[in-house]
């Protein structure tokens, strides 16, 4: 147990349509990212945001957003989906800016683009 | 070539084998993750390093900061080890700040 949820744990949308996933982490985790994880790959970084600004992305288009609010939760949105962005989505957090704090997971969105 | 790049991708062992999956990379890094993943997609994190080696029961990881090279050890394996262990790497600075590199996984099957 991490004490990250994600939600929800399983999605299905059709391609074009926009899309929210939630991530609760811990009290005092002031730093969270967002990882897609295709089938059969590792993950890949979208984006990290610190004391609820973006201060990192990957290499994801603009259509991925994410927002991070002060009660340790943070969203993913993904707007004009395409049938790529099938994936487990996953969301990580940590205490705050050093490199060396653990990283903590939770247990993903499996969203699935028809 | 990837930045971040493991071995074997496939390692099946009988259970009490001593286990070692390695994992090499190309960037400079500020610290290096072993992580678990269990089928349906949680992740948990075994170990994170910046040097030296770490110890937490049957596991061991280590790193050479120099050789750009780390390894993971299981000994005395067991079927409930069974899992993907992938290897990922924070960035030194850069654009991507906090930016974790992964590996593409190790699939381990240990048989009773």
């Amino acid at each position: 147990e991490t004490g990250v949820t994600q939600s929800p744990t399983h999605l299905i949308k059709t391609r074009g349509q926009q899309v929210t996933l939630r991530c609760s982490s811990q009290s005092g985790h002031n730093t969270v990212s967002w990882y897609q994880q295709a089938l059969g790959q590792g993950p890949q970084f979208i984006f990290q945001y610190y004391r609820e600004e973006e201060n990192g992305r990957g290499n994801f288009p603009p259509r991925f957003s994410g927002l991070q609010f002060p009660n340790y939760s943070s969203e993913l949105n993904v707007n004009a989906l395409e049938l790529d962005d099938s994936a487990l989505y996953l969301c990580a957090s940590r205490t705050g800016g050093k490199d060396t704090d653990t990283q903590y997971f939770g247990p993903g969105t499996r969203l699935t683009v028809l | 070539k990837n930045e971040v790049e493991q071995s074997p991708q496939n390692l099946t062992a009988q259970e009490g084998e001593f286990i070692t999956i390695n994992c090499s990379y190309s960037v400079g890094i500020s610290a290096l993750h072993w992580l678990q993943q269990h089928p349906g997609g949680g992740i948990v994190s075994l170990f994170m390093l910046s040097s030296g080696k770490k110890k937490h029961g049957r596991l061991i990881a280590t790193i050479n900061i120099q050789e750009k090279h780390s390894s993971l050890h299981i000994t005395a394996s067991h079927p409930r080890d069974s899992a993907v262990y992938i290897c990922a790497v924070r960035s030194a600075g850069g654009t991507s700040y906090g930016k974790l590199t992964f590996g593409q996984g190790t699939i381990l099957t240990v048989h009773p």
